[in-house]
This record gives structure tokens, sequence and C-alpha cells, in this order.
């Protein structure tokens, strides 16, 4: 079946440094792929998301690029705030019978710390 | 943006009752409403996806006969999670699209807090 695997977390930075959160996936189709971004006591957020090979989503300076090579579509800053302390979600969409279903990863804690 | 709102936000019942929680699309046309169900430091699953007037499909290994949902509306879809046990306590989220397929956006409710005691 389709999963996703987020790098494990908490990840801890000082504000301005350089984040990588990575994800890999498998699917049986072609996914699209997403990051969704949880604020503290808020819902869901899209940040970002790539529905073919070599897409680039960017977003709020996070940038992430769909590898179908490597099967990854891991998430970039180039300089964290604080205000980026949330949770991280990688998910990816299948067509077919799991037309707009997603799947998650399991989510990786950020805090920034000024 | 699109809000989707939750309600109640958490809940506390007893054993054996049953609970109901809603999903409000505030300001679009839900045509699908998805129900996660997500447990402490892990991810969010699916439990079933909601068409407005039409049954809910279920995800394997989710009991259709304990986790009710209507769609009644095409902003409204209801989860009652009938006569709980302390093992369905959990954090309980709805999602909303517009579209009828991958690659719309879903919009996110902020989520159920349920605690069966």
């Amino acid at each position: 079946g389709d999963s996703v695997t987020q790098m494990e977390g908490p990840v801890t930075l000082s504000e301005e440094a350089f984040l990588t959160i990575n994800c890999t996936y498998t699917a049986t189709g072609y996914p699209s792929l997403f990051w969704y971004v949880q604020y503290p006591g808020e819902g869901l957020q899209l940040l970002l998301k790539a529905t073919k090979a070599d897409d680039k989503g960017s977003n709020k300076g996070f940038e992430a690029t769909y590898r179908k090579e490597t099967t990854s579509f891991h998430l970039e800053k180039g300089s964290v705030q604080v205000s980026d302390s949330a949770v991280y979600f990688c998910a990816l969409s299948v067509g077919g019978t799991s037309y707009g279903k997603l799947t998650f990863g399991q989510g990786t804690i950020l805090t920034v710390h000024p | 943006g699109a809000v989707v709102s939750q309600h109640p936000s958490r809940v506390i019942c007893k054993s054996g009752t049953s609970v109901k929680i809603e999903c409000r699309s505030l300001d679009f046309q839900a045509t699908t409403m998805f129900w996660y169900r997500q447990f402490p430091k892990q991810s969010l699953m699916l439990m079933a996806t909601s068409n407005e007037g039409s049954k809910a499909t279920y995800e394997q290994g989710v009991e259709k006969d304990k986790f009710l949902i209507n769609h009644a509306s095409l902003t409204l879809s209801t989860l009652t999670v009938t006569s709980a046990h302390p093992e369905d306590s959990s954090f309980y989220i709805c999602s909303a699209t517009s579209g009828t397929g991958g690659g719309e956006t879903q919009y996110f409710g902020p989520g159920t807090r349920l605690l069966v005691l």
C-alpha cells in the first residue's frame, strides 16, 4: 500500500538556521505530494504541493522538489523563524479509487528558538 | 481562505455513550469531506470519505457501525462514535474539499479531542 516516511523529530533549531525535513514515499500509482503544517491549536494547512516529477513547490520561504528517482519530497527552508515552530506533515494522494485521499507521514515537530 | 470548523473541540464522555462530532465548511460548499483519527505522536489515519448525499466509504479496518458518518448537506458532515469505549479516545479531524478528486486542496478543521472514561 501507499506510505509516507518522515524523519524522526523533534527538530530544534536556532532562528535563521537552515531546515531540512526528509520525506520519502511509496505509492502504487503516480502520486501528488504535499506538505501540511499544523500550528499550535490550529488545523492543518497546506504549505506547498507538487503534482509531477521535478516540480518544485514553494511557499513562505519553504521549498520541496518532487524527486521520482529517489521517491522523495524533502522540505527545506534557508532561514527559519520562531514563527515556523509547528508540526509538519508530508503527505501523498493518488488517483484511481483512492482519488482525493491523503496518506500522511507521522509528522515532525519543529521548534525554533530565538 | 476556506474555513472548516469542528464542534465540539473537546468532549469527555462515559463508556457506552454515543458522541456526535460536527464538521462544517463555513464559506464554501464541500462536495467531499474526510474524517481522520490521530493518536498521540502518530500520523493522521484516514477513517472514511464522505460525499454529500451518499453513503460514506470506510477504510479497511474501520467499523462502519461504530463510526457513523452522515453528510446531509454541502456544508455539514457528522461523525457519531456509538457506544464509545476508552480505546476510542483520540483526536478526530475532518477535512473538506470542494473538488471531486485528487490535487484539490483539502481544508482541515481544528480537531476534536475525545476522552472516553
